[in-house]
């Protein structure tokens, strides 16, 4: 069974403190990893997938890595609006391959 | 483009009443999905379908109904509400082949 755990499950910052979120996976054959962007009141909001370990992709001042064992979702110099709730998702080979399985999110609040 | 809709954005219903929860895609994806997202509880799948006249079960698929007769749409029925489905649902869609998932807004649906 596939699983996600992501740390930690809230995080303060100030605007310009950098950090790192934290997914770790266990799944059989890794069929992609996801990471999504949610707001309060709104469905979450596709930002990566990596497929493969030492993959990196960046978007503004995101940057989400990836190794065997887990993804790092980089912060860079945040700013208030990067204040969210952030999830982590795994599709692996087994079983129902199209059915990704997620974390519980980390919350993210970037204070001014 | 319009995305994922989903309607109605917010809905009370008494124990027992039915009713149906809307979703459309205009992108042509095969793949189909509804999720609940309870406080502490993540998201968790329903039903899923991987194409028009296929549907599976999810982690939690009791108490509900779903059907796809095309393409575009995946309603979602909840045959006798209970208060245990009081919930935000969220219903998602993607391409099969690479698995990122286009969510709705939501729908805020309180069972009294």
């Amino acid at each position: 069974e596939d699983q996600v755990t992501q740390s930690p499950e809230a995080l303060r910052l100030q605007e310009g403190e950098s950090s790192s979120l934290n997914c770790s996976y266990t799944v059989s054959g890794l069929r992609g990893l996801f990471w999504y962007r949610q707001d309060p009141g709104k469905g979450p909001e596709f930002l990566f997938t990596l497929y493969s370990a030492g993959e990196e992709k960046e978007k503004e001042r995101l940057k989400a890595t990836l190794t065997k064992k887990e993804s790092f979702l980089h912060i860079t110099a945040p700013k208030p609006e990067d204040s969210a709730t952030y999830l982590c998702a795994v599709r692996g080979a087994s079983g129902g391959s199209y059915i990704p399985t997620f974390g519980r999110g980390t919350s993210l609040i970037v204070h001014p | 483009n319009a995305g994922v809709t989903q309607t109605p954005k917010f809905q009370v219903l008494k124990t027992g009443q039915s009713m149906t929860l809307q979703c459309a895609q205009d992108m042509n994806h095969e793949y189909m999905s509804w999720y609940r997202q309870d406080p502490g509880m993540g998201l968790r799948l329903i039903h899923y379908s991987v194409g028009a006249g296929i549907t599976d079960q999810g982690e939690v698929p009791n108490g509900y109904n779903v059907s796809r007769s095309t393409t575009e749409d995946f309603p979602l029925r909840l045959l006798s509400a209970a208060p245990s489905q009081t919930s935000v649902y969220f219903c998602a869609s993607g391409p099969r082949d690479t698995g990122e998932l286009f969510f709705g807004e939501g729908s805020r649906l309180t069972v009294l």
